[in-house]
């Protein structure tokens, strides 16, 4: 079945203690992205990757890091969360940038608190 | 940057009762996506418009993209129950990411009532 996986779906931390949310793609697709949902703010993009090695920055990438080291996985790190950092994460991910192309995949979601 | 706002945020209609959402951007958009997501669920693809004044129809929705390509609806006619969710638009951002950002409206909450 074509999906986006993330792991864990459910997460609750203390600041400052490194983690890392895994999200992984079946579909052989190009482009990769992660959104933060907040109430009232709609989605907002964190980092996008084109593709193998190319990451970008998106609207709010402070205090988060990337990597696309393979096709399919792009995982989130925060290094030292802080409790503004609590919120539901998304992955997403598409074929690519061409027309007909865009749609956007999205994984189940990771609930994060950050106590 | 980019922005792209909704109206209106929330909307309660008894079921039966059209629905529209509007999405307006401060930028000229290539193309707009609409995604709806089901409370305690992920956004999931609507479809998505390229052309100016396109209108484009799935049943009882009917998406809209702007003469200008800086705003664009989504109507539904006879809200059902299943109809229940957030709807988000979402376009390109050229201004800061070169058409390969995607900035992702507020969206609207729609609330059906038997």
């Amino acid at each position: 079945e074509a999906q986006v996986t993330q792991n864990p779906r459910y997460l609750i931390t203390v600041t400052g203690k490194k983690l890392t949310v895994t999200c992984s793609q079946n579909m052989n697709h190009e482009y990769m992205s992660w959104y933060r949902q907040d109430p009232g703010l709609g989605l907002r993009q964190i980092y996008y990757s084109m593709n193998v090695e190319v990451t970008d920055k998106g609207d709010v990438p402070e205090g988060y890091k990337v990597s696309r080291k393979e096709k399919r996985n792009f995982p989130l790190i925060l290094e030292s969360p802080s409790p503004n950092q609590t919120s539901l994460y998304f992955c997403a991910s598409s074929l690519g940038r061409n027309r007909g192309r865009r749609e956007q995949f999205f994984g189940p979601g990771t609930r994060l608190t950050v106590l | 940057g980019q922005q792209v706002m909704q109206i209106p945020q929330y909307q309660h209609v008894q079921e039966g009762e059209d629905f529209t959402t509007y999405c307006n951007s401060s930028t000229t958009l290539s193309n707009i996506q609409w995604y709806k997501q089901r409370p305690g669920g992920h956004p999931v693809f609507l479809i998505q418009l390229v052309k100016s004044g396109e209108v484009k129809k799935q049943k009882r929705l009917t998406f809209q993209f702007g003469e200008a390509k800086k705003n664009s609806s989504l109507h539904i006619t006879a809200t059902q129950t299943t109809d229940v969710g957030t709807y988000f638009c979402a376009g390109p951002d050229r201004v800061t990411g070169g058409g390969n950002k995607l900035t992702f409206g507020t969206g609207t909450q729609l609330k059906v009532e038997l």
